[in-house]
């Protein structure tokens, strides 16, 4: 079964630095998407950003970037210039698509807090 | 941008009292999905319908569970006697098949019971 680990429950930064949450999951397949939820206080998922596992490529979207190392099974999302609105719980994500009806599957969350 | 639309935001409901949570998918989405989050808790995937039937359910998803697509458009979940530990936020999610990969959840319904 896959499983998603997040090993940082909470974590915080100092506005306009940079921040780098850490996920990992195990998997025995190959053909996955991995993504990058963000929760507000609102409680609404949000999609940060996605990889598609085959792509070399990391995923960057303005100011968030992976860095996707595959042979690791390693995925690590990084917030460049934080700002206060991106104080929320991060969820990182798995989903392989084609079987189990592509359900996703979640990593149990951290919780960032950006410092003014 | 097409979103997945939940009614209502937050719902407070006796134990015991039957519920039903609403979600309109994007319109072109095939896959349908309901997803728990219990306060402080990870999102647990509940179920997932295609064609118009349960396509997986997980552990969670017991008989006073229930999902339908009543109309074509609506998609709904039930809970027939809820109980206290029912209390979470749940999630509608829908995908489609398109180039964006388009797995969008709804904003979510908060349910308390009391």
């Amino acid at each position: 079964a896959q499983t998603v680990t997040q090993s940082q429950p909470e974590m915080s930064v100092q506005e306009a630095e940079t921040v780098t949450l850490s996920c990992t999951y195990d998997t025995s397949e190959s053909n996955y998407y991995l993504f990058w939820y963000k929760q507000p206080p609102s409680r609404q998922m949000i999609l940060v950003i996605r990889q598609e596992a085959y792509k070399q490529q990391n995923a960057t979207e303005n100011r968030f970037s992976v860095n996707f190392q595959k042979a690791a099974k390693s995925f690590s999302l990084k917030i460049s210039d934080s700002q206060l609105g991106d104080t929320a719980m991060y969820f990182c994500a798995f989903m392989n698509p084609g079987t189990s009806y592509d359900k996703v599957i979640f990593g149990p969350g951290t919780s960032l807090s950006v410092i003014p | 941008e097409p979103e997945v639309t939940q009614t209502p935001s937050h719902q407070v409901t006796q134990m015991g009292q039957e519920v039903i949570l609403r979600c309109v998918p994007i319109s072109n989405h095939l896959y349908f999905y309901w997803y728990r989050q219990i306060l402080g808790q990870k999102v647990e995937f509940l179920v997932s319908f295609y064609n118009n039937e349960i396509s997986e359910k997980s552990e969670i998803f017991d008989d006073q569970f229930s999902v339908e697509r009543p109309d074509g458009s609506n998609f709904t979940l039930k809970i027939r006697s809820t109980k206290l530990e029912d209390s979470a936020m749940y999630f509608c999610a829908s995908l489609g098949w398109d180039s964006n990969y388009g797995y969008t959840f709804g904003s979510g319904t908060r349910l308390t019971v009391v």
